[in-house]
């Protein structure tokens, strides 16, 4: 059975300082890695994918992964109250055409 | 450019009623996917069709048919529906794995 782990939250944070999401998976071969931010009654939106161990900047947002340890993250710089929704971590075996496989998402709150 | 959408978005059945959620296209993805989510469970994958013709089950088929009708378009059957799928579903496409999916406004699903 292939698991995306994520802490359901809430997580809390100041406006202004830096939000650190995190998820783990449990399939070994998995290749690609994304995180979806998904305000109250709506859909999933793209907010990063990465492919490759390392970082990945764009803009506030970060995401960091680390295969040996099957570990994903995403950090938000400067954050805002707009950035208060559920982000969802969503993992991609490689090949073929499966689905993701989805955390159950973090609950993020930013304090204004 | 419509990207993904979604008819109904809103719909209430009957215990044993049936119903077909319609999804189209118009990215010229190849990769069509359909998912449910339940409050605490994450999105869960039901079906998916890697190209025009083919379809293949996913984590949670039972009690759903599918038809990839050309390469926009791609329906989810309800034959008999039963309160347990009461959720909110959404229609994703990509290009190809393992590239990012993009979902449509989703349809809220309530059986009486």
């Amino acid at each position: 059975q292939k698991e995306v782990e994520q802490n359901s939250g809430p997580l809390s944070v100041p406006e202004g300082a830096i939000a650190s999401l995190n998820c783990t998976y449990s399939d070994r071969g998995s290749q690609s890695f994304f995180w979806y931010r998904q305000y109250s009654g709506k859909s999933p939106e793209l907010i990063m994918s990465i492919y490759s161990n390392g970082d990945k900047e764009d803009g506030r947002f970060t995401a960091q992964l680390n295969k040996a340890s099957q570990y994903v993250s995403l950090l938000i710089r400067d954050s805002q109250p707009s950035d208060s929704a559920t982000y969802l971590c969503a993992v991609n075996e490689g090949g073929g055409a499966d689905g993701l496989t989805f955390g159950k998402g973090t609950h993020l709150i930013i304090q204004p | 450019n419509a990207g993904v959408t979604q008819t109904p978005k809103f719909q209430v059945l009957k215990t044993g009623q049936s119903m077909t959620l319609q999804c189209a296209q118009d990215m010229n993805h190849n990769s069509m996917y359909w998912y449910r989510q339940d409050p605490g469970m994450g999105l869960r994958l039901i079906y998916y069709s890697a190209s025009e013709g083919t379809t293949d089950k996913g984590e949670v088929p039972n009690g759903y048919n599918v038809s990839r009708l050309n390469k926009r378009e791609f329906s989810l059957r309800l034959e008999s529906a039963a309160p347990s799928q009461t959720s909110v579903y959404f229609c994703a496409s990509r290009l190809q794995p393992p590239e990012t999916q993009y979902f449509g406004p989703g349809t809220r699903l309530l059986v009486l």
